[in-house]
């Protein structure tokens, strides 16, 4: 299996200015989450998906971020507008749920935004 | 609600000392226990885990033993090598939460030659 895929990996921008994030996660797997991690804040769960319906949001920093999972292999996060504050490494993590190991969660290899 | 802590880091150590990175939870219920590994540029990889109590999980070296009554969940190692160089972040998943996982903070853990 190719693991968690995210695009792209590295990604600069300027304030202002919208920015998309792209995840596929492992096939087969019901549960998908969004992370941030920082240095100050570290790992932040943003949202997370199950059989493609968001069920808990309230990670989501403000009206600037949304996520969706238009079907079960692909998902986006969106940032618009942009602001150097979002600068962080996005984490997308995929896991089985009932059908495997609920407990086990696959991380992509993240995409790191700068924010100018 | 459930909250993991972590001792501080970085922990900095010569190749071949013993690790150990404490890791205590608050929870209701029973939860499972996580270990997760970051190497550097990468995403967390699930390095070892436990689901009831008195549980051990072992992995690469590694172990952490489930302690219910000092609601701990603490890391080992004999033996360190520098490619274990990385941040490991100890989480749990509750009962009744999905698949949702409640992180620490993460300990960066420095080996040296």
């Amino acid at each position: 299996d190719a693991g968690v895929i995210q695009s792209p990996r590295h990604e600069v921008t300027e304030m202002g200015q919208e920015v998309t994030l792209r995840c596929k996660p492992i096939s087969g797997h019901d549960y998908l989450f969004w992370y941030r991690q920082t240095m100050m804040r570290g790992l932040e769960l943003l949202i997370y998906f199950n059989n493609n319906v968001p069920i808990d949001d309230s990670g989501m920093p403000e009206d600037r971020f949304s996520a969706k999972m238009p079907n079960a292999s692909f998902s986006t996060l969106k940032i618009q507008p942009s602001e150097p504050r979002d600068s962080a490494v996005y984490f997308c993590a995929s896991s089985p749920g009932l059908a495997g190991s609920t407990d086990t969660q696959y991380f992509g290899p993240g995409t790191r935004l700068t924010v100018l | 609600g459930d909250s993991v802590t972590q001792m501080e880091g970085p922990v900095t150590l010569s190749e071949e000392a013993f690790l150990t990175i404490n890791c205590t939870y608050t929870a209701t219920g029973y939860p499972s226990l996580f270990w997760y590994v970051q190497y550097p540029g990468e995403g967390l990889q699930l390095l070892l885990k436990a689901t009831k109590a008195d549980d051990k999980g072992s992995n690469k070296g590694f172990e952490a033993t489930y302690r219910k009554e000092t609601t701990s969940f603490h890391l080992e190692k004999g033996s360190v090598q520098v490619s274990d160089s990385a941040v490991y972040f100890c989480a749990l998943k509750n009962t009744g939460t999905a698949s949702k996982l409640t992180f620490g903070t993460g300990t960066r853990l420095q080996v040296t030659l």
